[in-house]
């Protein structure tokens, strides 16, 4: 059973496109995250939502919008994609947005830009 | 100065050593710290929790100096299955849930 899923495992794409990633995990958690991890493996939240409300919300372009219709989800939509954007995405999730909260991750999505 | 910071490596050892990884903290407000785990091409994977009166986890044992905001992270008798990229993450209080993540420190245990 997967606990954090994640689709596409791959996204190829050129630049411009818009395109969307889709998150879902099956632990009953009420808090859901989206992290992107560069080519220089450095990982960092870009947002995160409990109970399908926004709680965090890093400096990324407004071309990112999270979605959450509910709180088993969280989708991440991303508008006219740059260069830049290539980066592998994860989605991971925690019981609740309390610090001592370990997060379990999602296997990724592997974004590339052409 | 960086939130986390840690040694990158690499760091090759031999099977069977004994390796240990080091991590501090700038934010004396962090309230949780936690060691995971990356493979190649995978996610982070939680390796151990790391409690202020130091944890153990079969060879695997966490230590936290809050003073000097310092982490700590044990492996003995290492196995090749060990290879992998240690992250080093804290959560600072009032950060709803935030997880600062270290930059690694890649591991490879060779026979």
């Amino acid at each position: 059973d997967t606990a954090v899923s994640q689709t596409p495992k791959y996204l190829v794409t050129q630049m411009g496109n818009d395109k969307s990633i889709k998150c879902e995990q099956n632990l009953g958690h009420d808090t859901m995250y989206w992290y992107k991890q560069d080519s220089k493996k450095f990982l960092k939240i870009m947002f995160s939502y409990n109970n399908k409300e926004l709680i965090i919300n890093e400096t990324v372009p407004n071309r990112f919008s999270p979605k959450s219709p509910d709180k088993a989800h969280l989708n991440l939509h991303i508008n006219s994609l740059e260069l830049g954007d290539s980066a592998v995405y994860f989605c991971a999730s925690s019981q609740d947005f309390g610090g001592g909260q370990p997060q379990h991750f999602g296997d990724g999505t592997r974004l590339s830009i052409l | 100065r960086k939130e986390v910071e840690q040694d990158p490596g690499p760091f090759n050892v031999p099977e069977g050593a004994t390796v240990a990884f080091n991590c501090t903290y700038s934010n004396s407000a962090s309230q949780s710290f936690f060691w995971y785990r990356q493979d190649c091409r995978k996610e982070p994977k939680l390796l151990m929790s790391v409690y202020s009166s130091g944890n153990e986890d079969g060879r695997f044992t966490a230590q936290l100096n809050r003073a000097s905001q310092y982490i700590s992270l044990l492996i003995r008798d290492s196995k090749l299955s060990d290879s992998a990229t240690y992250l080093c993450v804290v959560n600072i209080w009032g950060s709803q849930g935030n997880l600062i993540f270290g930059k690694g420190t890649k591991l490879s245990v060779k026979p």
